[in-house]
């Protein structure tokens, strides 16, 4: 089992530009989170999907962001146009159940840095 | 809105002794609470969990322990190892969804 598999690892990239962060859940995992890291508010819910439908898009900050989950070994979250306050680490996480006592399994995340 | 919170972002631990990470929560619905642990450049990892109808749950060397009238938990590594420095993150279940404090780094020192 490869676990959560996330790329890139780290993103640089320039204000206004598009970003796009990959992810590949645990096979058989039919839930899928991403979240955000961020010094002041800690690990963030962006979005969750559930056999491939979102189920919960409170969390995404606002419309520049937006994600897609066409099938279910493949995640994609989109910035676009990004903005320095975007700059956060990103993790995908999945999970057999949601809400399950063991919680899930996160991926490495993706550094972005928005310059 | 910070349901969960963490006051202390760093914590310092001479090895062997015992170490204390804090959190606080708002959120009196809450039916599961988690502690996460994270290395640097790694994603989080599950440590330990209580339910809300227990006040303490023991794995090895640590122990969480939940005081539902303070809306408080706790977790206590003995003895603390140099591998345990890392980021803590507590989380809280309500529902299907969980929500994470900021995190404590812990730093055990040799």
């Amino acid at each position: 089992d490869a676990g959560v598999i996330q790329s890139p690892r780290h993103e640089v990239t320039e204000m206004g530009q598009e970003v796009t962060l990959r992810c590949k859940p645990i096979s058989g995992h039919d839930y899928l989170f991403w979240y955000r890291q961020t010094m002041m508010r800690g690990l963030e819910l962006l979005i969750y999907f559930n056999n491939n439908v979102p189920i919960d898009d409170s969390g995404m900050p606002e419309d520049r962001f937006s994600a897609k989950m066409p099938n279910a070994s493949f995640s994609t979250l989109k910035i676009q146009p990004s903005e320095p306050r975007d700059s956060a680490v990103y993790f995908c996480a999945s999970s057999a159940e949601a809400g399950g006592r063991r919680g899930y399994t996160f991926g490495s995340g993706t550094r972005l840095t928005v310059v | 809105d910070q349901q969960v919170k963490q006051n202390s972002p760093s914590l310092s631990v001479q090895e062997g002794r015992i170490s204390i990470l804090n959190c606080d929560y708002t959120n009196s619905m809450f039916d599961y609470f988690l502690w996460y642990k994270k290395y640097p450049a790694e994603g989080p990892t599950f440590l330990i969990s209580i339910s809300s109808i227990k006040d303490k749950n023991e794995d090895g060397r640590f122990t969480v322990f939940l005081n539902k009238s303070a809306k408080h938990l706790s977790l206590h590594i003995v003895p603390s190892q140099p591998g345990d420095s890392a980021v803590y993150f507590c989380a809280g279940k309500t529902g299907n969804q969980f929500y994470f404090g900021t995190g404590t780094s812990l730093t055990v020192i040799p």
